[in-house]
């Protein structure tokens, strides 16, 4: 199983600041990692996948980048909306697995 | 517009068990993979398993912490797919959501997720 483990578990940053979430695999996942967005009280939502290419309808602030072992999720000039917690998951192998998340909080 | 809405869940005693149904509208059901994840009461999200389309062999895939015990299924001419839970345990407690894994038949991330329903596992 491919254990996923996303730092820091909570990042202070001030609107219109920039986050770096990181995701690191336990084998290589190749590029086969997505990235989630949760807010309280509402499901996920699909920001990233293939590692680097945006769902349909996800801001340009929104980037991903890295392979195999070592992922980055960039947020550039944070918005209001975008305080919340963050997910990445593999689909590399099977089983499908999740990291911990990173919550981004405002400073 | 697509939407995925789960419902079923509910209040049961441990070693009991529970169907939850996820029927979605907005897209060609048959054609995708549909996936169930669950989140533990302040915790993050975990996996549950996966079925694939018809044209992919309909076969599933399972967390070790629920193979076994539950059981994914789909029925096409519904636009629902179901997950059929035995012998639930306290730590089975969680919302559990469904998400559409597209009609790629490889590529399994989450595209569209359904707003959950809750499963609480108590005597």
């Amino acid at each position: 199983e491919r254990v996923m483990t996303q730092s820091p578990a909570t990042l202070s940053v001030s609107p219109g600041g920039r986050a770096t979430l990181s995701c690191r695999a336990s084998q290589t996942v190749s590029s086969n990692l997505a990235w989630y967005q949760q807010k309280p009280g509402q499901a996920p939502r699909l920001l990233i996948y293939g590692a680097s290419t945006r769902a349909t309808g996800i801001p340009g602030r929104f980037s991903g980048s890295g392979s195999g072992t070592e992922f980055t999720l960039t947020i550039s000039s944070l918005q209001s909306e975008d305080f919340a917690v963050y997910y990445c998951q593999q689909y590399h192998n099977w089983p499908l697995t999740f990291g911990g998340g990173t919550k981004v909080e405002i400073k | 517009e697509v939407q995925l809405v789960e419902s079923g869940g509910d209040l049961v005693q441990p070693g009991r068990s529970l169907r939850l149904s996820c029927t979605v509208s907005g897209f060609t059901f048959g054609d995708y993979a549909m996936t169930w994840v669950r989140q533990p009461p302040g915790k993050g999200l975990e996996w549950v398993g996966l079925i694939r389309s018809r044209d992919n062999g309909g076969t599933t895939e399972y967390a070790a912490s629920v193979r076994d015990r539950f059981i994914i299924s789909r029925d096409d001419s519904k636009s629902v797919a179901y997950l059929q839970m035995n012998s639930l345990k306290t730590e089975d407690t969680a919302v559990y959501y469904c998400a559409d894994s597209g009609a790629r038949g490889y590529d399994y991330y989450m595209d569209v997720w359904g707003k959950g329903t809750t499963v609480s596992v108590s005597s």
